[in-house]
Protein backbone atom coordinates (compact mmCIF):
# COMPACT_ATOMS: atom_id res chain seq x y z
CA UNK A 1 0.00 0.00 0.00
CA UNK A 2 1.45 3.84 -0.88
CA UNK A 3 2.67 5.72 1.86
CA UNK A 4 1.23 8.93 3.48
CA UNK A 5 2.60 12.01 4.26
CA UNK A 6 0.74 14.68 6.99
CA UNK A 7 1.80 16.97 9.18
CA UNK A 8 2.85 15.87 12.77
CA UNK A 9 0.50 18.45 14.15
CA UNK A 10 -2.28 21.28 14.19
CA UNK A 11 -4.20 23.85 15.62
CA UNK A 12 -7.95 25.11 14.70
CA UNK A 13 -10.04 27.63 16.59
CA UNK A 14 -13.38 25.79 17.66
CA UNK A 15 -16.18 26.43 15.10
CA UNK A 16 -13.94 26.85 12.55
CA UNK A 17 -13.37 24.99 9.70
CA UNK A 18 -9.97 22.34 9.96
CA UNK A 19 -8.58 21.28 6.80
CA UNK A 20 -6.09 18.12 7.28
CA UNK A 21 -3.72 17.55 4.79
CA UNK A 22 -2.23 14.35 3.22
CA UNK A 23 -0.05 13.32 0.60
CA UNK A 24 -0.25 9.97 -0.87
CA UNK A 25 2.12 10.61 -4.07
CA UNK A 26 2.16 6.84 -5.15
CA UNK A 27 -1.04 5.82 -4.58
CA UNK A 28 -2.08 3.32 -7.22
CA UNK A 29 -5.72 3.10 -9.34
CA UNK A 30 -7.61 0.39 -7.03
CA UNK A 31 -6.01 2.20 -3.88
CA UNK A 32 -8.81 4.29 -1.51
CA UNK A 33 -8.02 7.01 1.16
CA UNK A 34 -9.27 6.05 4.44
CA UNK A 35 -9.61 8.15 7.19
CA UNK A 36 -9.53 7.61 11.10
CA UNK A 37 -8.90 9.51 13.82
CA UNK A 38 -8.15 8.17 17.85
CA UNK A 39 -9.16 10.52 20.69
CA UNK A 40 -7.01 10.05 23.95
CA UNK A 41 -6.31 6.20 23.94
CA UNK A 42 -9.83 5.33 22.96
CA UNK A 43 -9.56 2.90 19.58
CA UNK A 44 -9.29 4.45 16.04
CA UNK A 45 -13.03 5.85 14.56
CA UNK A 46 -13.68 5.56 11.34
CA UNK A 47 -14.38 8.49 9.52
CA UNK A 48 -14.74 8.73 6.18
CA UNK A 49 -13.22 6.77 2.68
CA UNK A 50 -13.02 7.99 -1.10
CA UNK A 51 -11.43 6.71 -4.45
CA UNK A 52 -11.76 9.40 -6.57
CA UNK A 53 -14.69 11.37 -5.88
CA UNK A 54 -15.16 13.98 -3.11
CA UNK A 55 -17.33 12.33 -0.33
CA UNK A 56 -19.25 13.77 2.39
CA UNK A 57 -21.04 12.39 5.64
CA UNK A 58 -22.29 13.69 8.42
CA UNK A 59 -18.63 13.82 10.05
CA UNK A 60 -16.63 15.41 7.51
CA UNK A 61 -15.67 16.30 4.07
CA UNK A 62 -12.81 14.21 1.66
CA UNK A 63 -11.34 16.02 -0.95
CA UNK A 64 -9.51 13.85 -3.17
CA UNK A 65 -7.50 15.97 -5.80
CA UNK A 66 -7.51 15.13 -9.38
CA UNK A 67 -4.17 13.41 -10.13
CA UNK A 68 -5.44 11.31 -6.54
CA UNK A 69 -1.48 12.33 -5.12
CA UNK A 70 -2.62 14.45 -2.22
CA UNK A 71 -6.03 14.65 -0.08
CA UNK A 72 -7.99 16.99 2.69
CA UNK A 73 -10.20 15.97 5.24
CA UNK A 74 -12.19 18.78 6.12
CA UNK A 75 -14.40 18.97 9.53
CA UNK A 76 -16.48 21.82 8.82
CA UNK A 77 -17.06 23.20 11.89
CA UNK A 78 -14.85 22.04 14.86
CA UNK A 79 -15.54 21.07 18.78
CA UNK A 80 -13.26 20.65 21.53
CA UNK A 81 -14.20 17.45 21.21
CA UNK A 82 -12.62 16.59 17.31
CA UNK A 83 -9.06 16.99 19.23
CA UNK A 84 -7.66 13.94 18.27
CA UNK A 85 -4.51 11.93 16.09
CA UNK A 86 -6.23 12.09 12.26
CA UNK A 87 -4.41 9.01 10.39
CA UNK A 88 -4.84 9.13 6.67
CA UNK A 89 -4.32 5.35 5.08
CA UNK A 90 -4.24 4.66 1.60
CA UNK A 91 -5.28 1.08 1.13
CA UNK A 92 -6.04 -1.43 -1.51
CA UNK A 93 -9.48 -2.84 -1.74
CA UNK A 94 -9.50 -6.09 -4.33
CA UNK A 95 -12.70 -7.99 -4.23
CA UNK A 96 -13.02 -10.53 -1.55
CA UNK A 97 -10.15 -9.83 0.39
CA UNK A 98 -8.89 -6.95 2.64
CA UNK A 99 -5.79 -5.45 3.22
CA UNK A 100 -4.35 -4.55 6.16
CA UNK A 101 -4.75 -0.79 7.35
CA UNK A 102 -0.95 0.91 7.97
CA UNK A 103 -0.80 3.34 10.40
CA UNK A 104 1.69 6.64 10.51
CA UNK A 105 1.58 8.61 12.83
CA UNK A 106 -0.81 11.22 12.12
CA UNK A 107 -1.98 14.70 12.66
CA UNK A 108 -2.46 15.62 15.87
CA UNK A 109 -5.25 18.52 16.09
CA UNK A 110 -5.89 20.39 18.64
CA UNK A 111 -8.73 22.45 18.74
CA UNK A 112 -8.88 25.43 21.10
CA UNK A 113 -10.98 28.05 22.40
CA UNK B 1 -21.37 0.44 12.56
CA UNK B 2 -21.08 -2.59 14.66
CA UNK B 3 -20.49 -2.70 18.53
CA UNK B 4 -17.21 -4.52 19.56
CA UNK B 5 -16.23 -5.10 22.51
CA UNK B 6 -13.40 -5.97 24.69
CA UNK B 7 -12.41 -8.08 27.95
CA UNK B 8 -10.76 -7.02 29.69
CA UNK B 9 -10.97 -2.76 29.40
CA UNK B 10 -7.46 -2.91 31.52
CA UNK B 11 -5.19 -5.14 33.04
CA UNK B 12 -1.98 -4.85 35.56
CA UNK B 13 0.06 -8.08 35.14
CA UNK B 14 3.50 -9.98 36.80
CA UNK B 15 5.96 -10.33 34.24
CA UNK B 16 6.23 -14.15 33.11
CA UNK B 17 2.47 -14.62 33.29
CA UNK B 18 -0.34 -14.61 30.17
CA UNK B 19 -3.09 -12.60 29.67
CA UNK B 20 -6.11 -13.76 27.44
CA UNK B 21 -8.14 -10.84 25.56
CA UNK B 22 -11.46 -11.23 24.24
CA UNK B 23 -13.44 -9.15 21.30
CA UNK B 24 -16.86 -9.76 20.55
CA UNK B 25 -18.70 -8.13 17.78
CA UNK B 26 -22.30 -7.94 17.48
CA UNK B 27 -22.96 -9.38 13.83
CA UNK B 28 -21.08 -11.96 11.97
CA UNK B 29 -17.87 -10.35 9.99
CA UNK B 30 -15.36 -11.57 7.60
CA UNK B 31 -12.28 -10.53 8.93
CA UNK B 32 -10.74 -10.11 12.66
CA UNK B 33 -7.93 -7.99 13.07
CA UNK B 34 -5.44 -7.57 16.35
CA UNK B 35 -3.59 -4.46 17.00
CA UNK B 36 -1.06 -3.11 19.49
CA UNK B 37 -0.60 0.38 20.64
CA UNK B 38 2.35 1.20 22.61
CA UNK B 39 2.83 4.22 24.79
CA UNK B 40 3.13 7.03 22.57
CA UNK B 41 3.36 5.27 19.37
CA UNK B 42 0.92 4.71 16.43
CA UNK B 43 -1.21 1.27 15.97
CA UNK B 44 0.79 -1.96 14.19
CA UNK B 45 -0.62 -4.86 12.89
CA UNK B 46 0.19 -8.43 15.10
CA UNK B 47 -2.13 -10.67 12.95
CA UNK B 48 -5.32 -11.29 10.79
CA UNK B 49 -7.44 -14.01 13.10
CA UNK B 50 -8.65 -16.72 10.56
CA UNK B 51 -12.08 -18.45 11.78
CA UNK B 52 -11.74 -21.93 11.46
CA UNK B 53 -7.54 -21.92 10.67
CA UNK B 54 -4.42 -20.57 11.86
CA UNK B 55 -3.91 -16.72 12.12
CA UNK B 56 -1.42 -14.91 10.12
CA UNK B 57 1.34 -13.16 11.59
CA UNK B 58 2.87 -9.81 10.43
CA UNK B 59 6.48 -9.81 10.56
CA UNK B 60 8.12 -9.85 13.95
CA UNK B 61 5.16 -11.21 15.49
CA UNK B 62 4.95 -15.00 16.43
CA UNK B 63 2.37 -17.19 17.42
CA UNK B 64 4.17 -18.35 20.57
CA UNK B 65 4.13 -14.89 21.81
CA UNK B 66 0.80 -14.22 20.78
CA UNK B 67 -1.84 -17.22 20.09
CA UNK B 68 -4.92 -16.37 18.38
CA UNK B 69 -8.02 -18.33 18.50
CA UNK B 70 -11.15 -17.32 16.38
CA UNK B 71 -14.14 -20.21 16.84
CA UNK B 72 -16.58 -18.19 14.78
CA UNK B 73 -17.40 -15.26 12.96
CA UNK B 74 -18.07 -13.01 16.05
CA UNK B 75 -15.64 -13.83 18.47
CA UNK B 76 -11.77 -14.13 18.97
CA UNK B 77 -9.11 -14.26 21.57
CA UNK B 78 -5.24 -12.94 21.46
CA UNK B 79 -3.30 -13.98 24.53
CA UNK B 80 0.02 -12.27 25.58
CA UNK B 81 2.02 -14.97 26.84
CA UNK B 82 5.30 -15.20 29.11
CA UNK B 83 4.58 -11.02 29.68
CA UNK B 84 7.22 -8.54 29.95
CA UNK B 85 7.11 -4.77 30.68
CA UNK B 86 7.78 -4.57 26.77
CA UNK B 87 4.25 -6.01 25.96
CA UNK B 88 2.71 -3.24 28.18
CA UNK B 89 0.42 -1.20 25.43
CA UNK B 90 -3.08 -1.15 24.52
CA UNK B 91 -4.18 -4.15 22.72
CA UNK B 92 -6.95 -3.42 19.79
CA UNK B 93 -9.32 -5.84 17.93
CA UNK B 94 -10.88 -4.91 14.74
CA UNK B 95 -13.61 -6.00 12.32
CA UNK B 96 -14.48 -6.07 9.03
CA UNK B 97 -16.85 -7.72 6.18
CA UNK B 98 -20.07 -8.81 6.25
CA UNK B 99 -22.85 -6.26 6.70
CA UNK B 100 -19.91 -3.70 7.88
CA UNK B 101 -18.49 -4.42 3.93
CA UNK B 102 -14.87 -3.31 3.28
CA UNK B 103 -14.04 -0.21 6.39
CA UNK B 104 -12.50 -1.75 9.56
CA UNK B 105 -14.27 -0.69 13.05
CA UNK B 106 -12.08 -1.13 16.48
CA UNK B 107 -12.78 -2.15 19.83
CA UNK B 108 -12.13 0.54 22.37
CA UNK B 109 -8.90 -1.78 23.25
CA UNK B 110 -7.21 -3.18 25.96
CA UNK B 111 -4.85 -0.70 28.59
CA UNK B 112 -1.67 -3.47 29.89
CA UNK B 113 0.21 -2.40 32.26
CA UNK B 114 3.31 -5.51 32.68
CA UNK B 115 5.11 -4.94 36.01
Amino acid sequence: DAKTTQPPSMDCAEGRAANLPCNHSTISGNEYVYWYRQIHSQGPQYIIHGLKNNETNEMASLIITEDRKSSTLILPHATLRDTAVYYCIVRSRNTGTASKLTFGTGTRLQVTL
Amino acid sequence: SAVISQKPSRDICQRGTSLTIQCQVDSQVTMMFWYRQQPGQSLTLIATANQGSEATYESGFVIDKFPISRPNLTFSTLTVSNMSPEDSSIYLCSVEGGILQETQYFGPGTRLLVL
